[in-house]
Protein backbone atom coordinates (compact mmCIF):
# COMPACT_ATOMS: atom_id res chain seq x y z
CA UNK A 1 0.00 0.00 0.00
CA UNK A 2 0.92 3.28 -0.63
CA UNK A 3 2.01 5.82 2.30
CA UNK A 4 2.52 9.12 2.02
CA UNK A 5 4.34 11.16 5.55
CA UNK A 6 4.05 14.36 6.21
CA UNK A 7 7.19 15.48 9.21
CA UNK A 8 6.16 18.66 9.68
CA UNK A 9 3.15 18.75 11.81
CA UNK A 10 3.36 22.72 11.86
CA UNK A 11 5.45 25.44 10.05
CA UNK A 12 5.21 29.16 10.81
CA UNK A 13 6.60 31.67 7.88
CA UNK A 14 6.91 35.78 8.48
CA UNK A 15 5.15 37.31 5.49
CA UNK A 16 6.67 38.05 2.15
CA UNK A 17 9.51 35.03 3.39
CA UNK A 18 9.98 31.70 1.58
CA UNK A 19 8.80 28.21 3.10
CA UNK A 20 9.22 24.07 2.19
CA UNK A 21 7.07 21.90 3.60
CA UNK A 22 8.13 17.85 3.33
CA UNK A 23 6.31 15.12 1.71
CA UNK A 24 7.73 12.04 1.19
CA UNK A 25 6.46 8.48 -0.09
CA UNK A 26 6.27 4.88 -0.08
CA UNK A 27 5.25 2.95 -3.51
CA UNK A 28 6.80 0.05 -6.01
CA UNK A 29 5.02 1.83 -8.71
CA UNK A 30 6.73 3.76 -11.95
CA UNK A 31 3.67 5.77 -12.96
CA UNK A 32 1.68 7.84 -10.65
CA UNK A 33 0.69 11.89 -9.80
CA UNK A 34 1.75 13.67 -6.83
CA UNK A 35 -0.69 16.98 -5.33
CA UNK A 36 -0.38 19.33 -3.08
CA UNK A 37 -4.12 20.48 -1.63
CA UNK A 38 -4.67 23.43 0.43
CA UNK A 39 -7.28 23.75 3.20
CA UNK A 40 -8.01 27.01 4.92
CA UNK A 41 -9.65 27.29 7.86
CA UNK A 42 -12.97 26.22 7.54
CA UNK A 43 -13.14 26.84 4.10
CA UNK A 44 -12.69 24.19 0.69
CA UNK A 45 -9.32 22.08 -0.25
CA UNK A 46 -8.04 23.11 -3.31
CA UNK A 47 -5.81 21.88 -5.19
CA UNK A 48 -2.24 23.96 -5.41
CA UNK A 49 -0.03 21.99 -7.50
CA UNK A 50 0.05 18.57 -8.86
CA UNK A 51 3.15 16.52 -10.56
CA UNK A 52 2.89 13.52 -12.79
CA UNK A 53 5.73 10.95 -12.23
CA UNK A 54 6.93 10.74 -15.61
CA UNK A 55 7.68 14.31 -15.96
CA UNK A 56 11.19 15.21 -14.57
CA UNK A 57 10.34 18.96 -14.97
CA UNK A 58 9.72 20.62 -11.57
CA UNK A 59 5.69 21.71 -12.02
CA UNK A 60 5.21 25.55 -10.71
CA UNK A 61 1.54 27.64 -9.92
CA UNK A 62 2.96 31.30 -9.69
CA UNK A 63 4.63 31.13 -6.06
CA UNK A 64 3.91 27.90 -5.75
CA UNK A 65 6.77 25.30 -6.79
CA UNK A 66 7.83 22.00 -6.03
CA UNK A 67 10.90 19.69 -5.63
CA UNK A 68 10.20 16.26 -7.17
CA UNK A 69 12.66 14.02 -6.47
CA UNK A 70 11.48 10.22 -7.83
CA UNK A 71 14.46 8.32 -6.93
CA UNK A 72 14.30 9.60 -3.28
CA UNK A 73 10.40 9.42 -3.02
CA UNK A 74 10.12 13.06 -2.01
CA UNK A 75 7.98 16.04 -3.14
CA UNK A 76 8.28 19.17 -1.18
CA UNK A 77 6.57 22.43 -1.79
CA UNK A 78 7.89 25.54 -1.47
CA UNK A 79 5.87 29.00 -1.42
CA UNK A 80 7.75 32.21 -1.85
CA UNK A 81 6.68 35.46 -1.08
CA UNK A 82 4.18 34.38 1.31
CA UNK A 83 1.28 36.02 2.15
CA UNK A 84 -1.54 35.83 5.21
CA UNK A 85 -3.94 34.20 2.76
CA UNK A 86 -1.25 31.14 2.17
CA UNK A 87 -2.41 30.37 5.89
CA UNK A 88 -3.75 26.90 5.61
CA UNK A 89 -3.80 22.84 6.36
CA UNK A 90 -1.66 21.66 3.54
CA UNK A 91 -2.44 18.19 2.24
CA UNK A 92 0.93 16.00 0.28
CA UNK A 93 -1.20 13.32 -1.72
CA UNK A 94 -0.40 10.60 -4.03
CA UNK A 95 -2.24 8.49 -6.67
CA UNK A 96 -2.05 5.59 -9.48
CA UNK A 97 -4.25 5.29 -12.15
CA UNK A 98 -7.33 4.03 -10.41
CA UNK A 99 -8.79 7.02 -8.15
CA UNK A 100 -7.14 5.81 -5.26
CA UNK A 101 -5.67 8.89 -3.77
CA UNK A 102 -3.38 8.59 -0.23
CA UNK A 103 -3.33 11.75 1.73
CA UNK A 104 -0.66 12.78 4.53
CA UNK A 105 -1.67 14.10 7.35
CA UNK A 106 -1.14 17.78 6.90
CA UNK A 107 1.39 20.59 8.15
CA UNK A 108 -0.46 23.34 9.13
CA UNK A 109 1.28 26.45 8.23
CA UNK A 110 1.02 30.08 9.96
CA UNK A 111 1.83 33.00 8.22
CA UNK A 112 3.13 35.48 10.93
CA UNK A 113 2.61 39.50 9.48
CA UNK B 1 -16.14 27.68 -4.97
CA UNK B 2 -15.31 24.53 -6.25
CA UNK B 3 -18.16 23.53 -7.79
CA UNK B 4 -18.44 20.84 -5.61
CA UNK B 5 -21.66 21.38 -2.57
CA UNK B 6 -22.79 19.34 0.15
CA UNK B 7 -25.67 19.84 3.02
CA UNK B 8 -25.92 20.06 5.29
CA UNK B 9 -22.59 21.83 6.68
CA UNK B 10 -23.23 20.78 10.13
CA UNK B 11 -25.39 17.70 11.30
CA UNK B 12 -26.08 16.09 14.95
CA UNK B 13 -27.26 13.18 15.04
CA UNK B 14 -27.55 10.73 18.17
CA UNK B 15 -26.71 6.83 17.85
CA UNK B 16 -30.12 6.17 17.39
CA UNK B 17 -30.93 8.05 14.33
CA UNK B 18 -30.57 7.90 10.52
CA UNK B 19 -29.63 10.70 8.47
CA UNK B 20 -28.38 11.56 5.18
CA UNK B 21 -25.56 13.86 3.51
CA UNK B 22 -25.86 15.12 0.34
CA UNK B 23 -23.47 16.15 -2.88
CA UNK B 24 -23.90 17.57 -5.59
CA UNK B 25 -20.78 18.17 -8.33
CA UNK B 26 -21.54 21.24 -11.13
CA UNK B 27 -18.52 20.45 -12.94
CA UNK B 28 -19.76 17.59 -15.63
CA UNK B 29 -17.40 14.94 -13.56
CA UNK B 30 -17.73 11.15 -13.99
CA UNK B 31 -16.28 10.16 -10.63
CA UNK B 32 -17.69 11.21 -6.92
CA UNK B 33 -15.70 10.23 -3.69
CA UNK B 34 -16.47 10.37 0.21
CA UNK B 35 -14.01 10.97 2.85
CA UNK B 36 -13.68 10.99 6.12
CA UNK B 37 -11.66 14.24 8.30
CA UNK B 38 -10.80 13.16 11.87
CA UNK B 39 -8.13 15.72 13.54
CA UNK B 40 -4.97 14.48 13.36
CA UNK B 41 -5.47 11.91 10.77
CA UNK B 42 -4.81 11.23 7.06
CA UNK B 43 -7.96 12.15 5.24
CA UNK B 44 -9.94 8.33 4.57
CA UNK B 45 -11.43 7.60 1.76
CA UNK B 46 -14.34 5.81 2.01
CA UNK B 47 -16.08 5.29 -1.14
CA UNK B 48 -15.37 5.62 -4.76
CA UNK B 49 -18.33 6.08 -7.58
CA UNK B 50 -17.13 5.92 -11.44
CA UNK B 51 -19.64 5.82 -13.62
CA UNK B 52 -22.48 5.50 -11.00
CA UNK B 53 -21.07 2.45 -10.11
CA UNK B 54 -19.31 1.45 -7.04
CA UNK B 55 -15.74 0.74 -7.33
CA UNK B 56 -13.94 1.17 -3.78
CA UNK B 57 -14.98 0.71 -0.47
CA UNK B 58 -12.16 0.70 1.77
CA UNK B 59 -13.41 -1.94 4.65
CA UNK B 60 -16.18 0.82 5.87
CA UNK B 61 -18.61 -0.23 8.63
CA UNK B 62 -21.82 -1.22 7.22
CA UNK B 63 -23.75 1.55 9.03
CA UNK B 64 -22.56 3.94 6.36
CA UNK B 65 -24.27 3.28 3.35
CA UNK B 66 -23.32 4.80 -0.11
CA UNK B 67 -25.74 5.65 -2.93
CA UNK B 68 -25.39 7.44 -6.56
CA UNK B 69 -27.93 7.86 -8.37
CA UNK B 70 -26.68 9.93 -10.92
CA UNK B 71 -23.34 11.40 -12.19
CA UNK B 72 -24.12 14.41 -10.15
CA UNK B 73 -25.18 13.41 -6.84
CA UNK B 74 -23.92 11.54 -4.37
CA UNK B 75 -25.42 10.48 -0.88
CA UNK B 76 -24.13 8.84 2.34
CA UNK B 77 -27.09 7.39 4.65
CA UNK B 78 -26.43 7.01 8.26
CA UNK B 79 -27.47 4.77 10.74
CA UNK B 80 -26.78 4.21 14.15
CA UNK B 81 -23.65 5.79 14.29
CA UNK B 82 -20.90 5.45 16.91
CA UNK B 83 -19.05 8.69 18.49
CA UNK B 84 -15.83 7.97 16.89
CA UNK B 85 -17.44 8.89 13.76
CA UNK B 86 -17.90 12.05 14.63
CA UNK B 87 -15.55 13.93 12.23
CA UNK B 88 -15.64 16.31 8.74
CA UNK B 89 -17.22 13.67 6.00
CA UNK B 90 -15.89 15.42 2.59
CA UNK B 91 -17.31 14.21 -0.79
CA UNK B 92 -15.13 15.36 -3.84
CA UNK B 93 -15.31 14.50 -7.51
CA UNK B 94 -13.26 13.89 -10.67
CA UNK B 95 -13.32 13.50 -14.77
CA UNK B 96 -11.72 10.42 -15.24
CA UNK B 97 -10.42 9.49 -18.47
CA UNK B 98 -8.70 12.71 -19.40
CA UNK B 99 -5.56 12.76 -17.29
CA UNK B 100 -4.63 15.21 -14.50
CA UNK B 101 -7.06 13.07 -12.61
CA UNK B 102 -7.19 16.10 -9.54
CA UNK B 103 -10.25 15.75 -7.31
CA UNK B 104 -12.15 18.66 -6.53
CA UNK B 105 -13.82 18.99 -2.60
CA UNK B 106 -16.88 20.24 -1.08
CA UNK B 107 -16.99 22.45 2.07
CA UNK B 108 -17.60 18.99 3.90
CA UNK B 109 -20.62 18.23 6.51
CA UNK B 110 -19.26 18.66 10.39
CA UNK B 111 -20.90 15.50 12.03
CA UNK B 112 -21.38 14.97 15.82
CA UNK B 113 -22.81 12.01 17.26
CA UNK B 114 -23.96 12.47 20.77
Amino acid sequence: AQTVTQSQPEMSVQEAETVTLSCTYDTSENNYYLFWYKQPPSRQMILVIRQEAYKQQNATENRFSVNFQKAAKSFSLKISDSQLGDTAMYFCAFMKHNNDMRFGAGTRLTVKP
Amino acid sequence: ETGVTQTPRHLVMGMTNKKSLKCEQHLGHNAMYWYKQSAKKPLELMFVYSLEERVENNSVPSRFSPECPNSSHLFLHLHTLQPEDSALYLCASSQEGTGGYEQYFGPGTRLTVT
